[in-house]
């Protein structure tokens, strides 16, 4: 298994611009998540997914969409980046147990 | 989530136990307490949870007071690969983890 991987791992976005990070996952875990993480801080969870077709809301959802149409796939999209979306983002799944895997990461810098 | 209170960092020698102490004092009664690490600028790793019992596996120990009020997360032999940021969790919804600062633990030679 190739776990969680995410793609691009590295992204620099000009102010307006828009993109998708993508993350997916082989194991068919169910939940998935993305999170941020802004140097220095720990990482704070931006949507997440209990299933195909169900998204919802975590702490800091605003500037970005979600959609899960399949099991595997759980991209992000940043609809007009903004400076204040430079940050390590982070998607990770879990099979509804206790363990969430986490993916490497995307470093993403808007200027 | 009950709000988790770290120490911003701590040193530890290796081949000693690491013990990464965590205040939890508002936990609820059906919020786990969770730990995970973060090495480098990896993804974060889950190590152990729990709910009352203290728990052990083949990374670590997790000891829970009898008040739930706090806990503690014992690396028994610390390596050089431990170094790394590890964060406290308390919550009743694995899929919703609100991540803290975390402490630093730093192993030294």
């Amino acid at each position: 298994n190739a776990g969680v991987t995410q793609t691009p791992k590295f992204q620099v976005l000009k102010t307006g611009q828009s993109m998708t990070l993508q993350c997916a996952q082989d194991m068919n875990h169910e939940y998935m998540s993305w999170y941020r993480q802004d140097p220095g801080m720990g990482l704070r969870l931006i949507h997440y997914s209990v299933g195909a077709g169900i998204t919802d809301q975590g702490e800091v959802p605003n500037g970005y969409n979600v959609s899960r149409s399949t099991t595997e796939d759980f991209p992000l999209r940043l609809l007009s980046a903004a400076p204040s979306q430079t940050s390590v983002y982070f998607c990770a799944s879990t099979p509804g147990g206790y363990e969430q895997y986490f993916g490497p990461g995307t470093r993403l810098t808007v200027t | 989530d009950a709000k988790t209170t770290q120490p911003p960092s701590m040193d530890c020698a290796e081949g000693r136990a690491a013990n990464l102490p965590c205040n939890h004092s508002t936990i609820s009664g059906n919020e786990y307490v969770y730990w995970y690490r973060q090495i480098h600028s990896q993804g974060p790793q889950y190590i152990i949870h729990g709910l009352k019992n203290n728990e052990t596996n083949e990374m670590a120990s997790l000891i829970i007071t009898e008040d739930r009020k706090s806990s503690t997360l014992i690396l028994p032999h610390a390596t050089l690969r431990d170094t790394a940021v590890y964060y406290c969790i308390a919550t009743y919804n694995n899929n919703d983890m609100r991540f803290g600062a975390g402490t630093r633990l730093t192993v030294k030679p």
